[in-house]
């Protein structure tokens, strides 16, 4: 069966100081990766999308990057952290079908 | 533009009544939906969905309407339970290759009373 995993679950950051999320999925080959991030009140965001390696598709320009560096893995990076960073991220994946299947999240504080 | 709607951002049912939770959309061209729920501090969890072919689909307690002339759909859990009390995301598709790109509603907090 299908499996993914997030870490670290929290992360308290200062402003300005770097970011790095990694998302892996087991179980399956080729899929399709997703970030996306909820802020408080607020719905799914979708920030990034990946179909393959090194493929990576930006939804929201903004203060973050994504990278696909393996076929399952998706980080999820900024150089420098802003206070509207916050919120909780969350990695998702799909393999030829419109569900997605959700990772169990990142709970980010910038402070 | 939000192209997905949940206007109701919490709702209140007892235990054992009929729990129903709307979802407006205004992007004709959106061909699939999803429901998800979304307990604290987990990520959300697929539910059941609905092809635009279709009008109704069940999954145990769990019933989706497709209303496409209004551009609406419905997620009916009968009866609810308290474990049922959680955030429901209504999400929608488009047709197209590659991605399969979600958007989401901003969600309705049910809360099942005992």
């Amino acid at each position: 069966s299908q499996t993914i995993h997030q870490w670290p679950a929290t992360l308290v950051q200062p402003v300005g100081s770097p970011l790095s999320l990694e998302c892996t999925v087991e179980g399956t080959s080729n899929p399709n990766l997703y970030w996306y991030r909820q802020a408080a009140g607020r719905g799914l965001q979708l920030l990034f999308y990946s179909v393959g390696i090194g493929q990576i598709s930006s939804e929201v320009p903004q203060n973050l990057s994504a990278s696909r560096p393996q076929d399952r893995q998706f980080i999820l990076s900024s150089k420098k952290l802003l206070l509207s960073d916050s919120g909780f991220y969350l990695c998702a994946w799909s393999v030829d079908s419109y569900e997605q299947y959700f990772g169990p999240g990142t709970r980010l504080t910038v402070t | 533009d939000q192209q997905v709607k949940q206007n109701s951002p919490s709702l209140s049912v007892q235990e054992g009544r009929i729990s129903i939770l709307n979802c407006d959309y205004t992007n004709s061209m959106f061909d699939y939906f999803l429901w998800y729920k979304k307990y604290p501090a987990e990520g959300p969890t697929f539910l059941i969905s609905i092809s635009s072919i279709k009008d109704k689909n069940e999954d145990g307690r769990f019933t989706v309407f497709l209303n496409k002339s209004a551009k609406h759909l419905s997620l009916h859990i009968v009866p609810s339970q308290p474990g049922d009390s959680a955030v429901y995301f209504c999400a929608a598709t488009t047709p197209g290759a590659g991605s399969y790109q979600l958007t989401f509603g901003k969600g309705t907090k049910l809360s099942v009373i005992p």
